[in-house]
């Protein structure tokens, strides 16, 4: 089953903060986030790894909490170049080996 | 370069002709997997292989076979090819499931005609 991302698409100027949420309705072993642009391929941005840590990258950063099974991405400062289709992929482990991932999120920044 | 490719990356086909598409990394990774994507479904996992020979399915695998002959390639094999499988897929590797990021192809726009 796909996670649930949150919200399908927003919009931001210069600067802006925003966030996006996925959660799942399995127990996750690692949670992915890949920015996609218009296109071309996802690229990977970070991964969360059991244990709820938060990873940053540049001004972008996530959060993970495996109590609730869920995790959010965290773009401060927002720039033109963040724009794109955000992806969370859940990893549930027990002996899955599938990334499965959620409908993503499209973030706009304007000027 | 680290990189995996896949090609062709348009194909446009008759309902019905086999067709294969294919994908190489090398970057020695053990995992490999396809991918497709529509509109607002995002990316649904096809096929994928933790190892040379070692294969299986994902959410949507009916229409679909997959090889591992060999570390690096990983084809995707459509025998018969329908309209519903009109789509853009992307072939993925990484070092192993799980705690490792995936390495896209740039992606194969099909369609079925």
């Amino acid at each position: 089953q796909q996670p649930v991302q949150s919200p399908q698409a927003v919009i931001l100027r210069e600067g802006e903060d925003a966030v996006i949420n996925c959660s799942s309705s399995k127990a996750l072993y690692s949670v992915h986030w890949y920015r996609q642009k218009h296109g071309e391929a996802p690229v990977f941005l970070m991964i969360l790894l059991k244990g709820g840590e938060q990873k940053g990258h540049d001004k972008i950063s996530a959060s993970f909490n495996e109590k609730k099974q869920q995790s959010s991405l965290y773009l401060t400062a927002s720039q033109l170049s963040y724009s794109g289709t955000y992806f969370c992929g859940a990893y549930s482990g027990a002996g899955s080996y599938q990334l499965t991932f959620g409908k993503g999120t499209k973030l706009s920044v304007i000027p | 370069e680290a990189q995996v490719t896949q090609n062709p990356r348009y194909l446009i086909t008759v309902t019905g002709k086999k067709l294969t598409v294919t994908c190489s990394q090398n970057m020695n990774h053990e995992y490999m997997s396809w991918y497709r994507q529509d509109p607002g479904l995002g990316l649904r996992q096809i096929y994928y292989s933790m190892n040379v020979e070692v294969t299986d399915k994902g959410d949507v695998p009916e229409g679909y076979k997959v090889s591992r002959k060999e570390k690096r390639n990983f084809p995707l094999i459509l025998e018969s090819p329908s309209p519903n499988q009109t789509s853009l897929y992307f072939c993925a590797s990484s070092p192993g499931p799980g705690p490792y990021g995936y390495t896209f192809g740039s992606g194969t726009r099909l369609t079925v005609v």
